[in-house]
């Protein structure tokens, strides 16, 4: 068990819905980073948080966004949603934003559009 | 051209086999090096970091980096049914993704070891 923890394990929604990822870092840890897992692309970062600001965009969708709370827990919304948006979401925490600290994955959700 | 290539697999071998399991990249901005196990329906777990070019060994594991070759390698010494999982490398070019967070992965090689 990483620390790291994710709600809900799995969603099924319709296309054109929108749906909320949640994540609870390790304790400690102010970095949290969101990945998509896929079977064509693989494990791709999309955007990171620390304490707060993001601090790196990836492949993010417009349609995706994220927030990290006060409380340091970080939500990923998906908006419009399309097929292809079908993956795993997880979710990584780490201590800082640069350095030698390792991430710290959490189980994942898995997201599935109908 | 992709950033990271691994060999989706999958690998089968007999158990107390040696794995070799390898990725090769074409961005010669990557300084460092990871190597990911993510059990099926779990999240990755790092086992391996290295830095440049050159080995590493943790028990069972040994890392290796030819930066000149863009081409690592992770070796499994007598693997066990418990080393059945998908193993995903990971590089950047700033320490564990630095400020950028961006770690790059390869899809990963799905490993079989047969008791």
């Amino acid at each position: 068990d990483s620390g790291v923890t994710q709600t809900p394990k799995h969603l099924i929604t319709a296309t054109g819905q929108r749906v909320t990822l949640r994540c609870s870092p390790r304790s400690g840890d102010l970095s949290v980073y969101w990945y998509q897992q896929s079977l064509d692309q693989g494990l791709q970062f999309l955007i990171q948080y620390y304490n707060g600001e993001e601090r790196a965009k990836g492949n993010i969708l417009e349609r995706f966004s994220a927030q990290q709370f006060p409380d340091l827990h970080s939500e990923l919304n998906l908006s419009s949603l399309e097929l292809g948006d079908s993956a795993l979401y997880f979710c990584a925490s780490s201590v800082d934003y640069q350095g030698t600290d390792t991430q710290y994955f959490g189980p994942g959700t898995r997201l599935t559009v109908l | 051209q992709k950033e990271v290539e691994q060999d989706p697999g999958p690998l089968s071998v007999p158990e107390g086999a040696i794995v070799s399991l390898n990725c090769t990249y074409s961005n010669s901005a990557f300084q460092y090096f990871m190597w990911y196990r993510q059990y099926s329906r779990k999240g990755p777990e790092l086992l391996m970091y290295t830095y440049s070019s050159g080995n590493k060994e943790d028990g069972r594991f040994t890392a290796q980096v030819d930066k000149s070759s863009k081409y690592i390698s992770l070796f499994i010494r007598d693997s066990q049914p418990s080393d059945s999982a998908t193993y995903l490398c990971a590089m950047s070019a700033q320490a564990y993704g630095g400020s950028q967070g961006n770690l790059i992965f390869g899809k990963g090689t799905k490993l079989s070891v047969k008791p």
